[in-house]
């Protein structure tokens, strides 16, 4: 079965350094993958996508994910946190099977930055 | 464009009441779904359309119905609300097929007393 796991519920990083939020995923097809951000009381924002061009994916706000096949995985990494960055992020699957996309979304990271 | 619109933002229900959530889009997406949102559980699928005419069942759909006459609505029927549909409502729309990404509404925060 196809599904998504956001390996930790919360994370919390200091203001300036690097941040890391973990997302393994299983799919057998060739997926789409998405990460998204919520801010508290807001509707959800893309970040990011890989579509199986490059697999370093550059997004907004200076975020970048890495597209790992062999380990099924696609983490999502920021050099230096700022404090708007204090968020919940999404981890999404997206595969094209029958014909139309299905979406599995993880079940979130909370992201909190020190100063 | 608009993109996702959500009427309305807040709703309080007593238990019992219907209701109907709006949602609209106009990117001319063949792919809508109706989203639930509560703390801890990530977003649970309630019902998704791929087209006009065309709705099934998500993760979810127990209380809630749904319709797709047109391409740019998609509403969500509460019939009988239940505090157990107090929650964050979102709507989302995408192509139907190929690498792309959803569309999300700003939501509706429904509290059913």
């Amino acid at each position: 079965a196809q599904s998504v796991t956001q390996l930790d519920s919360h994370v919390s990083v200091s203001e300036g350094t690097p941040v890391l939020l973990r997302c393994n995923y299983s799919s057998s097809y060739s997926p789409s993958l998405f990460w998204y951000v919520q801010h508290p009381n807001k509707g959800l924002q893309l970040l990011l996508k890989y579509t199986s061009a490059a697999t370093l994916v550059k997004g907004i706000n200076g975020f970048e994910a890495e597209f790992k096949k062999s380990e099924t995985s696609f983490h999502l990494t920021k050099p230096s946190a700022h404090m708007s960055d204090a968020a919940e992020y999404f981890c999404v699957v997206s595969e094209g099977i029958y014909n139309f996309n299905k979406f599995y979304f993880g079940s979130g990271t909370k992201l909190n930055v020190k100063p | 464009n608009a993109g996702v619109t959500q009427t309305p933002k807040f709703q309080v229900l007593k238990t019992g009441q219907s209701m109907t959530l709006q949602c609209a889009q106009d990117m001319n997406h063949e792919y809508m779904s109706w989203y639930r949102q509560d703390p801890g559980m990530g977003l649970r699928l309630i019902h998704y359309s791929v087209g006009a005419g065309i709705t099934d069942q998500g993760e979810v759909p127990n209380g809630y119905n749904v319709s797709r006459s047109t391409t740019e609505d998609f509403p969500l029927r509460l019939l009988s609300a239940a505090p157990s549909q107090t929650s964050v409502y979102f709507c989302a729309s995408s192509r139907k097929t190929g690498p792309h990404e959803q569309y999300f509404g700003p939501g509706t925060r429904l509290t059913v007393t």
